[in-house]
């Protein structure tokens, strides 16, 4: 199994563009997650889906961010527009079932807004 | 609100040399507490789930036990390898701490 993929791996921006990062979950998983990793505030969960639906978004920090999850196989968190301060690594996750709290991290997007 | 608070915020041990780690938690309901492991430039990697007071989880050199207020992250005799960053998280949405950051010089 290929694990969890995270594209782009690393991407520079300038304040107020539009990003989009994206996940493949592990095939099968019906639990997708979305956190975000800093220095200062470690990783924090944005946003889980079960079975493709949204179940908390109240770690989302603001309007700008927003997250997708069209099918099984294939979810966005996209910012617009972006900030400095949103600057970190952008975790997703899967799991098959969540109630074991084993997750399957992907590489991470790591994020730099200029 | 779900909280975990883990310390100490880094460890330094010589290889051979035995410590624990701490993760203190507050949720409403323990639906499980999860230690994760995470190595520099990747995601966590899951080690072990906890459901209850008492109960405890090996693998290798790591040893979970878990209270009612704390969980302790056992090493013992540790090799340079295991030497990265290890997180704990509870609740129904996964909430992580800090983590402890562990070196182990040879």
């Amino acid at each position: 199994d290929a694990g969890v993929i995270q594209s782009p791996r690393h991407e520079v921006t300038e304040m107020g563009q539009e990003v989009t990062l994206r996940c493949k979950p592990i095939s099968g998983h019906n639990s997708l997650f979305w956190y975000r990793q800093t220095m200062m505030r470690g990783l924090e969960l944005l946003i889980y889906f079960n079975n493709n639906v949204p179940i908390d978004d109240s770690g989302m920090p603001e309007d700008r961010f927003s997250a997708k999850m069209p099918n099984a196989s294939f979810s966005t968190l996209k910012i617009q527009p972006s900030e400095p301060r949103d600057s970190a690594v952008y975790f997703c996750a899967s799991s098959l079932q969540k109630n074991t709290g084993e997750l399957f991290f992907g590489e991470g997007s790591r994020l730099t807004v200029l | 609100e779900d909280q975990v608070t883990q310390s100490p915020e880094a460890l330094r041990l010589q290889e051979g040399e035995s410590s624990s780690l701490n993760c203190s938690y507050t949720v409403s309901g323990l639906r499980g507490l999860f230690w994760y492991r995470q190595d520099p430039g990747k995601g966590p990697e899951f080690l072990f789930t906890l459901y209850s007071a008492g109960e405890e989880k090996e693998k290798e050199r790591l040893k979970a036990t878990l209270t009612k207020k704390e969980s302790f992250l056992h090493i013992t005799a540790p090799k340079p390898e295991d030497s990265a960053t290890y997180l704990c998280a509870v609740g129904d949405k996964i909430i992580f701490g800090k983590g402890t950051r562990l070196h182990i010089l040879p």
